[in-house]
């Protein structure tokens, strides 16, 4: 079975520009969830997106959104980007996010602002 | 405000040491706690735990939970160069995961 994959690796953008980040999920898992991390915070959670409806929302501020299709894909976009946003964002999935699941982590797309 | 916590930051031992990771918690509505490894790329899951006291093991690394004291630790033995990671810990409210910032692990040959 492929893993989560993550598109793309990594990207070079400069303040105020917006970028969109893309996530496939592993076959079958229905739930993807988005992290920042940062060397100073660790892994932040951003939001959790479950049958092309988002679920849960974490603390960021709305330059931050998603989405994802019926087909479980989901991309993530920032606009207005600024220099905090520098970061590696993180995509998970998992069968549906209950109690006994488990999340599978893609490599993480590593976004540079200048 | 739910948290987890994680200590030491960092550590640094010498091949063959054993060392004992920290990882307390206060969630609300606490579903299970998950441990993972992460090198220079995305976090491997190591362990799951739902149920206190009850010890998962794999090969070197074992964990175990205490739901009352709300804290898990991550054990490894005999410690390997190729131990040398960053070790999250997260809990799953059934809602969301929250991390930990992690337990940076050097092994010195």
């Amino acid at each position: 079975k492929a893993g989560v994959t993550q598109t793309p690796r990594y990207l070079i953008k400069t303040r105020g520009q917006q970028v969109t980040l893309s996530c496939s999920p592993i076959s079958g898992h229905r739930s993807v969830s988005w992290y920042q991390q940062t060397p100073g915070q660790g892994l932040q959670f951003l939001f959790e997106y479950f049958s092309e409806t988002q679920r849960n929302k974490g603390n960021f501020p709305g330059r931050f959104s998603g989405r994802q299709f019926s087909n479980s894909r989901s991309e993530m976009n920032v606009s207005t980007l600024e220099l905090g946003d520098s970061a590696l964002y993180l995509c998970a999935s998992s069968l549906k996010l209950t109690s006994t699941d488990t999340q599978y982590f893609g490599p993480g797309t590593r976004l540079t602002v200048l | 405000e739910d948290k987890v916590v994680q200590s030491p930051l960092s550590l640094v031992v010498h091949e063959g040491d054993t060392v004992t990771l920290n990882c307390s918690y206060e969630v609300t509505n606490f579903r299970s706690l998950l441990w993972y490894k992460q090198e220079k790329k995305a976090p491997t899951f190591l362990f799951m735990l739902t149920s206190s006291g009850i010890e998962k093991k794999s090969g070197r690394l074992s964990s175990i939970l205490d739901k009352k004291e709300l804290f898990s630790i991550l054990n490894i033995t005999a410690t390997q160069t190729g131990d040398s990671a960053v070790y999250l810990c997260a809990t799953n409210t059934g809602n969301q995961f929250y991390f930990g910032t992690g337990t940076s692990l050097t092994v010195i040959p």
